[in-house]
């Protein structure tokens, strides 16, 4: 049973059209992460949920932002998609203990990003 | 710093070893990992070990740690073509997770 759920999983939008990329999990898990990924890179951090605290990455742009209504579902928004956007998109959790560390994150499928 | 780093290709005949290997610089991981990607999909948590331990075995899989080192291995025993695929290994600090730059590992028949 899929834990970390993504849709879509392929999303085409037009160059500067706003997206929402969404993201659901049944682990109940309080840290939510969205990685960005381009081609034959490694995933790149943008921003993480610690409950509802919200953690940037200081080199993610303005152009991206994320919503956690519950614990169960994250949002992420990209305000005016650019052709350097078209990427896939991960969405990860994981339990944070006390202290803050966490244990291992669990990764949904991705949505791939396409800007036309 | 938060810089982990890989090899970027391995290529291993099918039923030979392949080692993978991963250095961090970060010294407060707690938990390191190694995840698998298959073309078009999302990363497989394949293993992980606990930044206190050396060493852990899980059926063909084995990790290496030297932590004095801040150097990450994992054994892949007997490969075979469904391996072939991008490695990672990650390190887990203070809420977050951070991810080496990939091994691609070519399985040749």
């Amino acid at each position: 049973d899929a834990m970390v759920i993504q849709n879509p999983r392929y999303q085409v939008t037009q160059f500067g059209k706003p997206v929402t990329l969404s993201c659901s999990q049944t682990l109940n898990h309080n840290v939510m992460y969205w990685y960005q990924q381009k081609s034959s890179q490694a995933p790149k951090l943008l921003f993480h949920y610690y409950d509802k605290d919200f953690n940037n990455e200081a080199d993610t742009p303005d152009n991206f932002q994320s919503r956690r209504p519950n614990t169960s579902f994250c949002f992420l928004d990209i305000r005016s998609p650019g052709l350097g956007d078209a990427a896939m998109y991960l969405c990860a959790t994981s339990r944070a203990r006390h202290g803050g560390l966490s244990t291992e994150a669990f990764f949904g499928q991705g949505t791939r990003l396409t800007v036309v | 710093g938060e810089d982990v780093e890989q090899s970027l290709f391995l290529s291993v005949r099918e039923g030979d070893s392949s080692v993978i290997n991963c250095t961090y610089t970060d010294s407060s991981s707690t938990y390191l990992y190694w995840y698998k990607q298959e073309p078009g999909a999302g990363l497989q948590l394949l293993t992980y070990i606990f930044s206190n331990m050396d060493m852990k075995q899980d059926q063909r899989l084995t990790v290496l740690l030297n932590k004095k080192d801040k150097h990450l291995s994992l054994r892949i025993a007997d490969t075979q073509t469904g391996d072939s695929a991008i490695y990672f290994c990650a390190e887990a600090t203070y809420q977050k997770v951070t991810f080496g730059t990939g091994t691609k590992l070519q399985v040749i028949p």
